[in-house]
């Protein structure tokens, strides 16, 4: 069963534009939220994450924000850039080290 | 280049074949973890060494796959007797143990598998 899901798989954002990406989960459990950035033929890349004890993490342009009575998280990048086009995975963390991902969105920041 | 490294990026099999995959993570990092992905979907967990010792196991990770990690360092995924339905890039993450909340776990760039 898919407990971490993104529910849009593509996005579509003007050049300086927010672009906003979402996540929702199942498992209450979950204690570390993460979002990956992956280009093709690439590993994901590790881009910021956030603890469930907090509801706000933010490193430059990237924040995430996370509502736990929602079972929800968002990834706000402002201003967006060409170069930010990739698939974003959110995933999410319990227990025993393994990440839960999300079957991933597509962003396309267009000029 | 002191990321996670995978050997090799590219494997081209006939079903039946036995292939293995190698993977170098971070040199401090002593958490390393398979995922394997496959069109479509996100990175599924496989399974997870803390040094040598493997510590879970998904139930993806049929009897047909096996992992080592004989000195807590580099580490090979082994699958016998490939099927068409192994097909899929197989990704390897490294992390630091201790403090729960720093173990971000960051990836490699990939074997990608298609068994023929």
């Amino acid at each position: 069963d898919q407990q971490v899901k993104q529910n849009s798989p593509s996005l579509s954002v003007q050049e300086g534009r927010i672009s906003i990406l979402n996540c929702d989960y199942t498992n209450s459990m979950f204690d570390y939220f993460l979002w990956y950035k992956k280009y093709p033929a690439e590993g994901p890349t590790f881009l910021i994450s956030i603890s469930s004890i907090k509801d706000k993490n933010e490193d430059g342009r990237f924040t995430v924000f996370l509502n736990k009575s929602a079972k929800h998280l968002s990834l706000h990048i402002v201003p967006s850039q060409p170069g930010d086009s990739a698939v974003y995975f959110c995933a999410a963390r319990w227990k025993v080290n393994a990440l839960n991902f999300g079957k991933g969105t597509s962003l396309l920041v267009t000029p | 280049d002191t990321g996670v490294s995978q050997d090799p990026r590219h494997k081209i099999t006939k079903r039946g074949q036995n292939v293995t995959f190698r993977c170098d993570p971070i040199s401090e990092h002593n958490r390393l973890y398979w995922y394997r992905q496959t069109l479509g979907q996100g990175p599924e967990f496989l399974t997870y060494f803390q040094n040598e010792a493997q510590l879970e196991k998904s139930r993806l990770l049929s009897n047909r796959f096996s992992a080592e990690r004989p000195k807590g360092s580099f580490s090979t995924l082994e699958i016998q007797r490939t099927e068409q339905g192994d097909s899929a890039m197989y990704l390897c993450a490294s992390s630091l143990g201790g403090d729960r909340s720093r173990n971000e776990q960051f990836f490699g760039p990939g074997t990608r598998l298609t068994v023929l």
